[in-house]
């Protein structure tokens, strides 16, 4: 248990589907990011949130929608993605640092997502 | 734009062994340098290096950060299977955004009995 919880594990879908990914945060942290984590790649950061407003989209296709309704929960809403978008999702939680310097992530076990 | 480089990008060693991977760097408005250990999920943090020269050491891990050339290693003495992960390295920088951590591509390791 790491403190940041991720549903589904695992999400196959199709390419015209609908479907959201749920992160929750069980420690009190107010920032909260998703990760898109390919095979041979970096981990890609996708959007951020501090205190409940975005502050990063780093240049994520539409068809990527995260929500953040409170610091505690964080969802990405899927549509019409493609193949290439098969990847982990992981979530991820922080304290921001009083001068506002990122601090140690904690992750959640991640999303699997395949799509056909 | 920001830039986290790790090498070896695989290794493979025999129980007992030490190793050494390498973080090397370049980035604006530099905050922290952090290790993580991604076994089969999620990634579980190891340390976090702030001062350049100070070592930081948990059991059989250690790390350093050298500030001047921009990179930092992290040690692993007396290697055991249960070290066989992948191992990310990951600069976090300030800006406009808030905060802001660029991950390196990893650090394969196996470690075989």
């Amino acid at each position: 248990e790491t403190g940041v919880t991720q549903t589904p594990r695992h999400l196959v879908m199709g390419m015209t589907n609908k479907k959201s990914l749920k992160c929750e945060q069980h420690l009190g942290h107010n920032a909260m990011y998703w990760y898109k984590q390919s095979a041979k790649k970096p981990l890609e950061l996708m959007f951020v949130y501090n205190f409940k407003e975005q502050t990063e989209n780093n240049s994520v296709p539409s068809r990527f929608s995260p929500e953040c309704p409170n610091s505690s929960h964080l969802f990405l809403h899927l549509h019409t993605l493609q193949p290439e978008d098969s990847a982990l999702y992981l979530c991820a939680s922080s304290q921001r640092g009083l001068a506002g310097g990122p601090g140690e992530l904690f992750f959640g076990e991640g999303s699997r997502l395949t799509v056909l | 734009e920001d830039k986290v480089v790790q090498s070896p990008l695989s290794l493979v060693v025999h129980e007992g062994d030490t190793v050494t991977l390498n973080c090397s760097y370049e980035v604006t408005n530099f905050r922290s340098l952090l290790w993580y250990k991604q076994e089969k999920k999620a990634p579980t943090f190891l340390f976090m290096l702030t001062s350049s020269g100070i070592e930081k050491k948990s059991g059989r891990l250690s790390s350093i950060l050298d500030k001047k050339e921009l990179f930092s290693i992290l040690n692993i003495t007396a290697t055991q299977t249960g070290d066989s992960a992948i191992y990310l390295c990951a600069v976090g920088v300030n800006n406009n955004a808030g905060n802001m951590l660029t991950f390196g591509g990893g650090t394969r390791l196996m470690v075989k009995p």
